[in-house]
């Protein structure tokens, strides 16, 4: 059984394309973290959320605790964007982190 | 720099060898994680710490897989008489204080192969 279910698995944008990174968790969480995965391994933590939205630049991600659903828009994606982007949730009951398989996104030029 | 820093990049050992991992946080942070990503997947929790105490390890695969870490600072991924199967990557991470709400800095990992 996954905690953390993500969608799609593998995504192929244009440049200039708004994208859109889907993640659906069945725990209770105190937060959740959208991370982005280099080849190579280096991890970035991008946003920790417990509700609402936030905006980093062209990032965008949103929370809605009720549904236990969480979206990553990129929006005028480049090929800079190109990571694998993972969700992760922390459980309300102790430490557990719980991660998504990651969604591999290409933007090609 | 002042990130999280692990080592060695690159590990590679025959099955049964014994192997360590090191991590060195960021300097201040309280908090430490383990994770095992396994190609493909996304990364598992192995175990946590706060300080030098381990509150959490539910997530280490076996009694094989041991971590401390002494002194709060730098922490030590022991794994005993490996086995292919402990073939990951493992990353470790570090934040400030607590853990569901505090932002986690990742190292680059740890590559092992067991042959």
């Amino acid at each position: 059984k996954n905690e953390v279910e993500q969608s799609p698995q593998n995504l192929t944008a244009q440049e200039g394309e708004f994208i859109t990174i889907n993640c659906s968790y069945s725990v209770g969480i105190s937060a959740l973290h959208w991370l982005q995965q280099h080849p190579g391994g280096g991890i970035v933590s991008l946003f920790m959320l417990s509700s609402g939205k936030k905006k980093h630049g062209r990032l965008i991600a949103t929370i809605n605790i009720q549904e236990k659903h969480s979206s990553l828009h990129i929006t005028a994606s480049h090929p800079r964007d190109s990571a694998v982007y993972i969700c992760a949730v922390i459980s309300n009951t102790g430490n557990q982190f719980y991660f998504g398989t990651g969604t591999s996104l290409t933007v090609i030029p | 720099g002042a990130g999280v820093s692990q080592s060695p990049r690159y590990k590679v050992a025959k099955r049964g060898q014994d192997v360590a991992l090191r991590c060195d946080p960021i300097s201040g942070h309280v908090s430490l994680f383990w994770y095992q990503q396994a190609l493909g997947q996304g990364p598992e929790f192995l175990t946590y710490f706060q300080n030098e105490a381990q509150l959490d390890k539910s997530g280490l695969p076996s009694d094989r897989f041991f971590a401390e870490r002494p002194e709060g600072s730098v922490s030590t991924l022991k794994i005993q008489r490996t086995q292919q199967e402990d073939s990951a990557v493992y990353l470790c991470a570090s934040s400030l204080v607590g853990t569901g709400n505090q932002p986690q800095h990742f190292g680059d990992g740890t590559r092992l192969s067991i042959l």
